[in-house]
């Protein structure tokens, strides 16, 4: 079946300017995550979506950083006034439920902030 | 003091070479431990998980956590020039926040 999308796979912006991200899970994945990749830094973990529960935002940088679930599937992950502090690569993941269950990521939405 | 401690690498091995990748950790809680394997321009994907202290095998890939020490291992036999990926150890507590190290890039010469 279908792995998870992202899109779109290359972006560059230039500085202040808003981006948003788009991450299609696996269908019938009640989770969903996302994760930063950045040199030097690895990969970081940024924001736990869980069905209809609250999502954990506790990984998100800084307010400049939302993301937000429709409909329990579709995932945008939006970034305004980008620095460029902000290029990395931004991976999301979804599994079939928390704790230990194996996460499926999407190949990534690469962002250059000039 | 990071919570998983990887080095970066990078890391070149001749074809049907024995690879020893390996990582540390701080955090006592964490209870699974797995490998991704990242192709360049992809996603990770994982290729083993682990929740107790010991061996597990699969295939030509071996991991090997030994919890008193903190450490933990991937062994990769007869190396394959396909193997060249980035490969990254990943924690997990009793909850959905995976903890990375930063990766090894690993490159197996023909």
């Amino acid at each position: 079946g279908a792995g998870v999308s992202q899109s779109p796979s290359n972006k560059v912006t230039e500085k202040g300017k808003d981006v948003e991200l788009r991450c299609d899970p696996i269908s019938g994945h009640t989770a969903l995550y996302w994760y930063r990749q950045s040199l030097g830094q690895g990969l970081e973990f940024l924001i736990y979506f869980q069905g209809n529960s609250a999502p954990d935002k506790s990984g998100l940088p800084s307010d400049r950083f939302s993301a937000e679930r429709t409909g329990g599937s579709v995932s945008t992950l939006t970034i305004q006034r980008t620095q460029q502090e902000d290029s990395a690569v931004y991976l999301c993941a979804s599994s079939l439920g928390s704790g230990y269950s194996e996460q499926f990521f999407g190949p990534g939405t690469r962002l250059t902030v000039l | 003091q990071k919570e998983v401690e990887q080095d970066p690498g990078p890391l070149s091995v001749p074809e049907g070479a024995i690879v020893s990748l390996n990582c540390t950790y701080s955090n006592s809680a964490f209870q699974y431990f797995m490998w991704y394997r990242q192709y360049s321009r992809k996603g990770p994907e994982l290729l083993m998980y682990t929740y107790s202290s010991g061996n597990k095998e699969d295939g030509r890939f071996t991991a090997q956590v030994d919890k008193s020490s903190k450490y933990i291992s991937l062994f990769i036999r007869d190396s394959q020039p396909s193997d060249s990926a980035t490969y990254l150890c990943a924690m997990l507590m009793f909850d959905y926040k995976l903890t990375f190290g930063k990766g090894t890039l690993l490159t197996v010469n023909p």
